[in-house]
């Protein structure tokens, strides 16, 4: 079965600390991989994407993601953590077959 | 530019009522999809459209219908709300689903409750 896994459910740094919010996936063929953040009461928002290519991709408030396709994973990072990043953070997969698969979500706290 | 339009924003429906939940965008997007999101839970996804009157499954489809008469509108149908269809609701939409314009735009979603 297709599935997404994030495998924690909280992940808290420091402000002006890295971070990482893990997603892995099982998806056949080759699946397109996006990472989306929902603030509270809010919709999700887009954040990146990775379709082919580079391996590094970068998208918006200065976040980045890894694909690693040995692995199949596709973890979230940024240098630099904002406490206003504090949000609930969701990886997905678009297969094959035009269908979406969302992970459970991630929530960020980034403490001042 | 309104983007992804959602009515209601809250509903609480008793057990056997029907409703529909409205969703619009105003981006000319051909994809369009609707979600049910659980406490603790990703999105799960319950009807997509590729285009005005074509509607396809998605993963929970049960106790749900769509349909698609115009590019901008895909309304929701429940037939006999079930406490079990208590959740949050979000439409989005994309201009491609394979292509290089394939982000999803969400809207603010609709909490329901079925008591």
């Amino acid at each position: 079965a297709q599935s997404v896994a994030q495998p924690e459910d909280q992940v808290k740094v420091a402000e002006g600390n890295p971070l990482t919010v893990k997603c892995t996936y099982s998806v056949s063929g080759n699946p397109y991989l996006f990472w989306y953040v929902q603030y509270p009461n809010r919709g999700l928002q887009f954040l990146l994407k990775y379709i082919t290519g580079d391996n590094l991709v970068k998208g918006s408030y200065g976040f980045e993601a890894e694909f690693n396709k040995s692995q199949t994973s596709f973890h979230l990072k940024k240098p630099s953590a904002l406490v206003s990043d504090s949000a609930l953070y969701f990886c997905a997969v678009n297969d094959n077959f035009n269908k979406f698969y969302f992970g459970s979500g991630t929530k960020l706290n980034v403490k001042p | 530019n309104a983007g992804v339009t959602q009515t209601p924003k809250f509903r609480i429906l008793k057990i056997g009522q029907s409703m529909t939940l409205q969703c619009a965008q105003d981006m000319n997007h051909n994809y369009m999809y609707w979600y049910r999101q659980d406490p603790g839970m990703g999105l799960k996804l319950i009807y997509y459209s590729v285009g005005a009157g074509i509607t396809d499954k998605g993963e929970v489809p049960n106790g749900y219908n769509v349909s698609r008469s115009t590019t901008e509108d895909f309304p929701l149908r429940l037939e006999l709300a079930a406490p079990s269809q208590t959740s949050v609701y979000f439409c989005a939409s994309s201009y491609s689903l394979r292509g290089p314009d394939n982000e999803q735009f969400f809207g603010p979603g609709t909490r329901l409750t079925v008591l």
